[in-house]
């Protein structure tokens, strides 16, 4: 099935540090969202986005809905251990119901 | 509001048998989609149900079905069950009616097939 395509696969970064990753698709997308997951649980979402160049801030998140509608990014700023998980971007296009197509998924390790 | 629930969170079968997971919506929502995880091919969508009619499905084989009732609760079943069929099952709710499309996902069932 598709995916689309996240980056960077993983990273490690020390406690402090400002993160960012993003997200691209060669489709339209109407409606961006960001989720997290942690090992063993069902993915919590972070962030929704619906229109070409939102930009929206969840405490220290950040995403931002790209221009062509062909990408999102995420931006985690001040990272913290509890910031470890799996975070992954998904889209929704308009006519496909309830169908949210994920990406591949970005591991984030933080060290102190 | 509780959230979306999942039973059982755990389950092991056989090769060949069938199997039923269960999915309780947050109150309110109308959607569920069910979406398959496994470490090579990721979240899949599988369907969606929305006031009790299939109104999406992905590209899984008919063995995978699912149903949803008039209270929103949704069950899938999977039938002769292989061994690639070892992944964790989500569902995730939302309000469904052409409205801002934010999914909400349980905290999945956990499929080993040995």
């Amino acid at each position: 099935g598709q995916q689309l395509n996240q980056s960077p696969q993983s990273m490690f970064i020390q406690e402090g540090e400002d993160v960012s990753m993003n997200c691209t698709s060669s489709s339209i997308f109407n409606t961006w969202l960001w989720y997290k997951q942690d090992p063993g649980e069902g993915p919590v979402l972070l962030i929704a986005l619906y229109k070409a160049g939102e930009l929206t801030s969840n405490g220290r998140l950040t995403a931002q809905f790209g221009i062509t509608r062909k990408d999102s990014f995420l931006n985690i700023s001040a990272s913290i251990p509890s910031d470890v998980g799996i975070y992954f971007c998904a889209g929704y296009r308009t006519g496909t119901a309830s169908k949210l197509t994920f990406g591949t998924g970005t591991r984030l390790q933080v060290t102190l | 509001k509780a959230g979306v629930t999942q039973t059982p969170r755990y389950l092991i079968k056989t090769r060949g048998q069938q199997v039923t997971l269960s999915c309780s919506p947050i109150s309110g929502h109308r959607s569920v989609s069910w979406y398959q995880q496994t470490p090579g091919q990721g979240l899949q969508f599988l369907f969606e149900y929305f006031s009790e009619t299939q109104r999406n499905k992905g590209n899984f084989p008919g063995r995978f079905s699912g149903r949803q009732f008039s209270n929103s609760r949704s069950e899938m079943n999977v039938s002769t069950l292989e061994l690639g069929d070892s992944a964790l099952y989500l569902c995730a709710s939302s309000l469904g009616a052409g409205g801002p499309n934010e999914q909400y996902f349980g905290p999945g069932t956990r499929l080993t097939v040995t």
